[in-house]
């Protein structure tokens, strides 16, 4: 399997623009999860998706974010505006709802808003 | 919801030596405890897990030990290597979580040779 999959690797983009994050996950699995991780931070859950339904979008930070997953095995995280604070890498992950649980990550998009 | 400590935060030790992460939760209907390692700039990567009906998992050098009780877990690295060098994450997930992992805020261990 190639595992979770995500594009683009890195994005710089100036402020203001829109930013489209996608990825694949592990064919399969059926829930998917976005996390965005800084220094300050740490690693965070943004939102995620049961059988392409969202179940928890609460740590989304504002109506500039939006994720949507149409199909098992495609997802995308859009920001628009976006703000330099934004920068950050991505990280989508998969696991199997109601199996494992074992939680697969992607190898993340560094997004830098200049 | 669930809340994941982990200590410490960061942690230095000479390669041969042993090196102890610990982690505690706060819902005890959690049952899934997986550790993850995170080298600079790359993905989390699960390297070692335990569930709830198991006190005890050891893979080579790594082990893991869940005490439900006392609602903590901790990870065990036995005779380190400089290429044990990440940040290591703990997490949780509760059976009222869905397949939601709760993770505590990573320990830095660095291994000097």
């Amino acid at each position: 399997d190639a595992g979770v999959i995500q594009s683009p690797r890195h994005e710089v983009t100036e402020m203001g623009q829109e930013v489209t994050l996608r990825c694949k996950p592990i064919s399969g699995h059926n829930s998917l999860f976005w996390y965005r991780q800084t220094m300050m931070r740490g690693l965070e859950l943004l939102i995620y998706f049961n059988n392409n339904v969202p179940i928890d979008d609460s740590g989304m930070p504002e109506d500039r974010f939006s994720a949507k997953m149409p199909n098992a095995s495609f997802s995308t995280l859009k920001i628009q505006p976006s703000e330099p604070r934004d920068s950050a890498v991505y990280f989508c992950a998969s696991s199997f709802w109601g199996g494992s649980y074992e939680q697969y990550f992607g190898p993340g998009t560094r997004l830098t808003v200049t | 919801g669930e809340n994941v400590e982990q200590h410490p935060s960061t942690l230095s030790v000479q390669e041969g030596d042993s090196a102890v992460i610990k982690c505690t939760y706060s819902d005890s209907a959690s049952n899934y405890f997986p550790w993850y390692k995170q080298e600079l700039g790359k993905r989390p990567q699960l390297i070692i897990d335990i569930r709830s009906n198991v006190g005890e998992k050891k893979d080579q050098r790594i082990a893991v030990t869940l005490n439900k009780t006392a609602k903590h877990f901790s990870l065990h690295i036995t005779e380190t290597q400089p290429e044990d060098s990440a940040v290591y994450f703990c997490a949780a997930r509760a059976e009222t979580s869905g397949s939601r992992l709760t993770f505590g805020e990573g320990t830095q261990l660095t291994v000097n040779p």
